[in-house]
């Protein structure tokens, strides 16, 4: 079946530096790929996506492309807010419509 | 522009009691369903629905049920509650076809 296997945390990083979150996935056919971002004592939202193979997300700073040959899709910030500590979580959606998620990796940035 | 409501935001049940944990959407979205998030293990699917009338078993029903009489609401129920149940419970919403999830806020649920 479809899962996502991303970065252990925690992650704990000053500000302006810059943050990589790698994701792997599994799946059958062309998936589409995601990002969301939990802020604390708050429901998920969507950060960025990408929907084919060499696709490029992103946005408020981050990115993600969509490699079909390494199965990946790392999330990157070239400079990092306090404001940016949250829970990230890296997600598939097949054509079943059903989001596998990863298990979460919690970023801090301290001033 | 509610979104997604979840109610209570907050519960603590004794073993054995019984609960409905509400979701509604006003966004006309077809798809719903219902997540745990457990430290260390993300958000694990319960059940989900593509429409209403139709509902699914996720990665992890048992102990719950649910039903999808209208398109805006989806409550989750838990029959007999049991300790392996307290969680964090997500309901989320989306138009069909890979689209962005809305998430509601949360129900922190304890049982004692």
């Amino acid at each position: 079946g479809n899962s996502v296997t991303q970065m252990e945390g925690p992650v704990t990083l000053s500000e302006e530096a810059f943050l990589t979150i790698n994701c792997t996935y599994t799946a059958t056919g062309y998936p589409s790929l995601f990002w969301y971002v939990q802020y604390p004592g708050e429901g998920l939202q969507l950060l960025l996506k990408a929907t084919k193979a060499d696709d490029k997300g992103s946005n408020k700073g981050f990115e993600a492309t969509y490699r079909k040959e390494t199965t990946s899709f790392h999330l990157e910030k070239g400079s990092v807010q306090v404001s940016d500590s949250a829970v990230y979580f890296c997600a598939l959606q097949g054509g079943s419509e059903k989001l596998v998620f990863g298990k979460g990796t919690k970023l801090t940035v301290n001033p | 522009n509610a979104g997604v409501t979840q109610t209570p935001k907050f519960q603590v049940l004794k073993t054995g009691q019984s609960m409905t944990l509400q979701c509604a959407q006003d966004m006309n979205h077809e798809y719903m369903s219902w997540y745990r998030q457990d430290p260390g293990m993300g958000l694990r699917l319960i059940h989900y629905s593509v429409g209403a009338g139709i509902t699914d078993q996720g990665e992890v029903p048992n102990g719950y049920n649910v039903s999808r009489s209208t398109t805006e609401d989806f409550p989750l129920r838990l029959l007999s509650a049991a300790p392996s149940q307290t969680s964090v419970y997500f309901c989320a919403s989306s138009y069909l076809g890979n689209t962005e999830a809305f998430f509601g806020q949360g129900t922190r649920l304890t049982v004692v």
